[in-house]
């Protein structure tokens, strides 16, 4: 059975503090891995696709890689603006989709 | 496109009644979702359709739920009887098939309270 977790739970950061969010996964058969952002009360907004171990996708202050077991976000010199629950997911071979459960980022001016 | 559009946006019910939540995907997009999200379990798939066809509900938690797409623009998600512990918001998403198969495009969501 596929399991993701996240670290950590919460995160508080200053503005202008880089740091990074841990996305660690079993599955087995890795199609694709991808981040969401969830602001308060609204969806999940894609972020990102991850296909295979050594790939890196960025945009803005965020930066996503991919290794055999986990992923990590990247966020560089963030602002209030990114504060957000960030989701992690693994989609698998046998069209499994399965959701982490969330780093709650918080960042202050 | 205006996106996934969910209704209703809240809904508030007693334990028993029915409960029918809907969903109006992305045009032209062939795969749709529907997840549940609290705060102990997370995000959940319950149940995700191609070109209309169920493909998997194995996340469906029992009985008393079900979900039909009767065409390409429309799909519910029934509960009956509901319960209190169906409590939770209720996303849907949508995506289409190829090269960004996996960027799911979700909704508002639907925020299920039943007292």
């Amino acid at each position: 059975e596929d399991q993701v977790t996240q670290s950590p739970e919460a995160l508080r950061l200053q503005e202008g503090e880089s740091s990074s969010l841990n996305c660690s996964y079993t599955v087995s058969g890795l199609r694709g891995l991808f981040w969401y952002r969830q602001d308060p009360g609204k969806g999940p907004e894609f972020l990102f696709t991850l296909y295979s171990a050594g790939e890196e996708k960025e945009k803005e202050r965020l930066k996503a890689t991919l290794t055999k077991k986990e992923s990590f976000l990247h966020i560089t010199a963030p602002k209030p603006e990114d504060s957000a629950t960030y989701l992690c997911a693994v989609h698998d071979y046998g069209q499994n989709f399965v959701f982490g459960p969330g780093t709650r980022l918080s960042v202050l001016p | 496109d205006a996106g996934v559009i969910q209704s209703p946006r809240h809904e508030v019910t007693e334990m028993g009644q029915e409960v029918t939540l809907r969903c109006k995907p992305i045009s032209g997009h062939d795969y749709l979702f529907w997840y549940r999200q609290t705060m102990m379990r997370g995000l959940e798939l319950l149940i995700y359709f191609n070109n209309n066809v169920p493909i998997d509900d194995s996340g469906m938690p029992e009985d008393r739920f079900s979900a039909k797409m009767p065409n390409a623009s429309f799909s519910t998600l029934k509960i009956q009887p509901s319960e209190p512990r169906d409590s939770a918001v209720y996303f849907c998403a949508s995506s289409l098939e190829g090269t960004r198969r996996e960027t799911q495009y979700f909704g508002p969501g639907t925020r299920l309270l039943v007292l």
